[in-house]
């Protein structure tokens, strides 16, 4: 059973525009969230995190909103590059050094 | 700073044969992560160590696999006897222990078993 999730495989934003990931958890126990942003033939790479305690966090063109109640998080990148073309990966970790990670979204910025 | 540094980059056998992946985590950090990236399961936490010291192994897929961390800058994960659906991107990570237990990953060793 899936502990995170997320429910788009691919997502295609034009140049310029915003781009919205979405991730859904199910375990209450999570407290610490966090976004990978994975290129071809590489490994992921760390992008931005969220405390439980926090519902926004901001860092250059990238912002990450949880919704606890909902147990939803999101990540907005404004505006969309071409480089921003990648493999997102939702995660989140429950007080240990343990990350949970979702299956991915593939980013695709068009010109 | 190296990062996290793993070997082969690409791997190819035949079923049946042994296969040893191998990794080297960054100075410092005390917690090693091996993962598994496939299209189907996406990326699958194997087993992970803390201080050497192998703490979850509950995503290992059956006895064919074993990994070990003899030393801090050491580990390998090991397949005998390897089988086609094995193939897959594996992936070493580690982490300093500190919230937000960021992990920080290797470019990974792509397994082809034939």
């Amino acid at each position: 059973d899936q502990q995170v999730k997320q429910n788009s495989p691919s997502l295609s934003v034009q140049e310029g525009r915003i781009s919205i990931l979405n991730c859904d958890y199910t375990n209450s126990m999570f407290d610490y969230f966090l976004w990978y942003k994975k290129y071809p033939a590489e490994g992921p790479t760390f992008l931005i995190s969220i405390s439980s305690i926090k519902d926004k966090n901001e860092d250059g063109r990238f912002t990450v909103f949880l919704n606890k109640s909902a147990k939803h998080l999101s990540l907005h990148i404004v505006p969309s590059q071409p480089g921003d073309s990648a493999v997102y990966f939702c995660a989140a970790s429950a007080r240990d050094d343990k990350i949970i990670f979702g299956k991915g979204t593939r980013l695709h910025i068009l010109p | 700073d190296a990062g996290v540094i793993q070997s082969p980059r690409h791997e190819v056998t035949e079923m049946g044969q042994e296969v040893t992946l191998r990794c080297k985590p960054i100075s410092g950090h005390n917690s090693l992560f091996w993962y598994r990236q496939t299209m189907m399961r996406g990326l699958e936490l194997l087993i992970y160590f803390n201080n050497n010291v192998p703490i979850d192994d509950s995503g290992m897929p059956e006895d064919r696999f074993s990994a070990k961390m003899p030393n801090a800058s050491f580990s390998t994960l090991k397949i005998q006897p390897s089988e086609p659906r094995d193939s897959a991107v594996y992936f070493c990570a580690s982490n300093a222990g500190q919230i937000p237990y960021t992990q920080y990953f290797g470019p990974g060793t792509r397994l082809t078993v034939l």
